[in-house]
């Protein structure tokens, strides 16, 4: 099983659409959890760190289910500029931080 | 200043040179990382310097070879590189085990020829 596990899409979604996606991960003693967004040739920026109780940042809302190791992000009424490649990270032990594959998503006008 | 600075943005490079790759951040935070990301692959990890000290390295090539001079400052050191290396490098950095994520550097685009 890899270490950290997402659906690579790619996502086509119509604006305004609600658009959700998991990630799995494999070491149960992992420590913490966020969700990256990454545009065409820019660096990974930090979206929203994803904790047990759920965290919401607007339209954006992140969960994590440590009893079944995976956490989730939902977007609600996606925007055109939502369109990039969502990543999932992990911090498996310590200093280890590891990446999904990512998941495209293409919202569609 | 919240970010993390890298240069050169872009090197090109013979399989014969010697270059370094420099990283920067004034956060404090005690955990910097090196990745290496390709087109259309997410970054893959390749060294993770914990204050100041080697703690990770992914089985990387002795071609690279990292170097942390102090805390706010990583360096890639890159000898006799191959073309399959060309890539995006990316620096990193953060508290270890931290709650408020990771800062990425805008990367050095990395060509060997």
């Amino acid at each position: 099983r890899k270490e950290v596990e997402q659906d690579p899409g790619p996502f086509n979604v119509p604006e305004g659409a609600t658009v959700a996606f998991n990630c799995t991960y494999s070491n149960s003693a992992s420590q913490s959890f966020f969700w990256y967004r990454q545009d065409c040739r820019k660096e990974p920026k930090l979206l929203m760190s994803v904790y047990s109780s759920g965290n919401e940042d607007g339209r954006f809302t992140a969960q994590l289910n440590r009893a079944s190791q995976y956490i989730s992000l939902l977007i609600r009424d996606s925007k055109l500029s939502d369109s990039a490649t969502y990543l999932c990270v992990v911090n498996m032990w310590d200093d280890k931080i590891i990446f999904g594959k990512g998941t495209r998503l293409h919202i569609l006008p | 200043d919240t970010e993390v600075t890298q240069t050169p943005k872009h090197l090109v490079m013979g399989m014969t040179n010697k270059k370094s790759l420099k990283c920067e951040q004034h956060m404090g935070h005690r955990a910097m990382y090196w990745y290496k990301q390709k087109a259309k692959k997410p970054p893959e990890l390749m060294f993770v310097y914990s204050y100041e000290k080697l703690s990770i390295n992914e089985s990387v090539p002795s071609r690279f070879s990292p170097e942390c001079p102090n805390s706010s400052l990583l360096n890639l050191h890159l000898h006799a590189l191959q073309p399959e290396d060309s890539a995006l490098y990316l620096c990193a950095s953060g508290d270890r085990v931290a709650n408020y994520g990771y800062t990425f550097g805008s990367g050095t685009r990395l060509t060997v020829v």
